[in-house]
């Protein structure tokens, strides 16, 4: 279960409030992927990066911006967030847009 | 784009029986189909898989079904037992163009498995 390891856990933030959600595989994979996961909703998938490059933007608003150092870490950086952004946000890797494993998420109040 | 629906958001049966869960997709460009098990504040786990060159694949309990020409996919489990019960979650890939590797997924099943 430590392939793929998200910090923090849990983020509790207010509007004004500037934070950053870290992703890392050890999987030796090339892509990786944010989700948001919203009570009742589907998985929502916000970007994807394939070999640190951009690939997918799925209309996420400018308060989210990702950062693709590296094929290994992923970072969100949320700002000027909504309560509606309450969720679980999820990251996944995979090797060559294949399947997909998933991280432990961090778990998103905005006050 | 990609538009994958799930039936049933709820399913509840008695330990030893089977459960179904069924998919449809909208794009017939689509050519992997994940399924995902999430227990209640875990990660979502890949539990099978199926490529669009295969109708159907087994892993012991579980199985899946793939139809394409009518854009639809099951997921079969059978002899549920109580640790069966989280929410499943099916997926569909699109594959070529500016989608490739993006994911849809379907809104769940909550899967419940009385002892």
């Amino acid at each position: 279960e430590t392939g793929v390891t998200q910090t923090p856990r849990h983020l509790v933030m207010g509007m004004t409030n500037k934070k950053s959600l870290k992703c890392e595989q050890h999987l030796g994979h090339n892509a990786m992927y944010w989700y948001k996961q919203s009570a009742k909703k589907p998985l929502e998938l916000m970007f994807v990066y394939n070999f640190k490059e951009q690939t997918e933007n799925n209309s996420v608003p400018s308060r989210f911006s990702p950062e693709c150092p590296n094929s290994s870490h992923l970072f969100l950086h949320l700002h000027t967030l909504q309560p509606e952004d309450s969720a679980l946000y999820l990251c996944a890797s995979s090797l060559t847009l294949d399947t997909q494993y998933f991280g432990p998420g961090t778990r998103l109040t905005v006050l | 784009g990609e538009n994958v629906e799930q039936h049933p958001s709820t399913l509840s049966v008695q330990e030893g029986d089977s459960a179904v869960i069924k998919c449809t997709y909208s794009d017939s460009a689509s050519n992997y189909f994940p399924w995902y098990k999430q227990e209640l504040g875990k990660r979502p786990q890949l539990i099978i898989d199926i490529r669009s060159n295969v109708g159907e694949k087994k892993d012991q309990r579980i199985a899946v079904t793939l139809n394409k020409t009518a854009k639809h996919f099951s997921l079969h489990i059978t002899e549920t037992q109580p640790e069966d019960s989280a929410v499943y979650f099916c997926a569909a890939q699109e594959a070529g163009g500016t989608s490739y590797g993006k994911l849809t997924f379907g809104q769940g099943t909550i899967l419940t498995v009385h002892p």
